[in-house]
């Protein structure tokens, strides 16, 4: 099966300006997560989708992030303004159902802000 | 909020050597899963762990999990230089909790 599809693989850009990520999760999977990993961390969840509805948006920064996933299956991450803190790789995910399926991970777009 | 911490951060070791990473969390949970990550690369799940007791082998690696005691291992058996990785523990409650991670360096 093929796997998450994430683009870019990188971006750099000046902060305050805005940057978006793409995703597009395996066939089939109705749970889409997207992650913040910080150099060194493990994984922080953003928001989690079920089907283009979100379950769990409460580690967003919602005063400068924003997601939506169109039609249940794509998906987009925004960014605006970014600071400079917000270096780091974002990844997606997806799994069959939440919680209990493991998840399967994008390659990840890496963002560095200058 | 669901607290997951690993030990060692770091663990640096010789080819052919045994070692265990440890993986506690804060709350009641009877899902966890170990993920390898490679340097620039994304998470690669290792195991499914479901219920108290559960053991799991694939290779050199052995990961088991007591939920009484809210901890998980993951076994490295004699090890090489292909499992030098970054190794995370995830906790399934709400949502999915990742531990720190355990960089390993496993050395000729």
């Amino acid at each position: 099966e093929a796997g998450v599809a994430q683009s870019p693989r990188y971006k750099i850009i000046e902060k305050r300006q805005s940057v978006a990520f793409w995703c597009n999760p395996i066939s089939g999977h109705a749970t889409l997560y997207w992650y913040q990993q910080i150099l060194g961390q493990g994984p922080k969840l953003l928001i989690q989708f079920q089907n283009n509805g979100v379950v769990d948006d409460s580690q967003l920064p919602k005063d400068r992030f924003s997601a939506e996933r169109l039609k249940g299956v794509d998906s987009t991450l925004k960014i605006q303004p970014a600071k400079l803190e917000d270096s780091a790789v974002y990844l997606c995910a997806s799994s069959l159902v939440s919680y209990n399926s493991p998840l399967h991970f994008g390659n990840g777009t890496r963002l560095t802000v200058t | 909020e669901l607290k997951v911490e690993q030990n060692p951060l770091f663990l640096s070791m010789q080819e052919g050597k045994n070692y265990t990473i440890y993986c506690n969390y804060s709350t009641t949970s009877d899902r966890l899963y170990w993920y390898r990550q490679d340097p620039g690369k994304s998470l690669e799940s290792l195991f499914v762990l479901l219920s108290n007791g559960a053991v799991k082998q694939e290779g050199r690696l052995m990961a088991s999990l007591d939920t009484k005691a809210r901890l998980s291992t993951l076994h490295i058996t004699a090890a090489v230089h292909d499992l030098s990785a970054t190794y995370f523990c995830a906790v399934s409650g709400n949502q999915f909790y990742f531990g720190t991670g355990t960089s390993l360096t496993v050395i000729p």
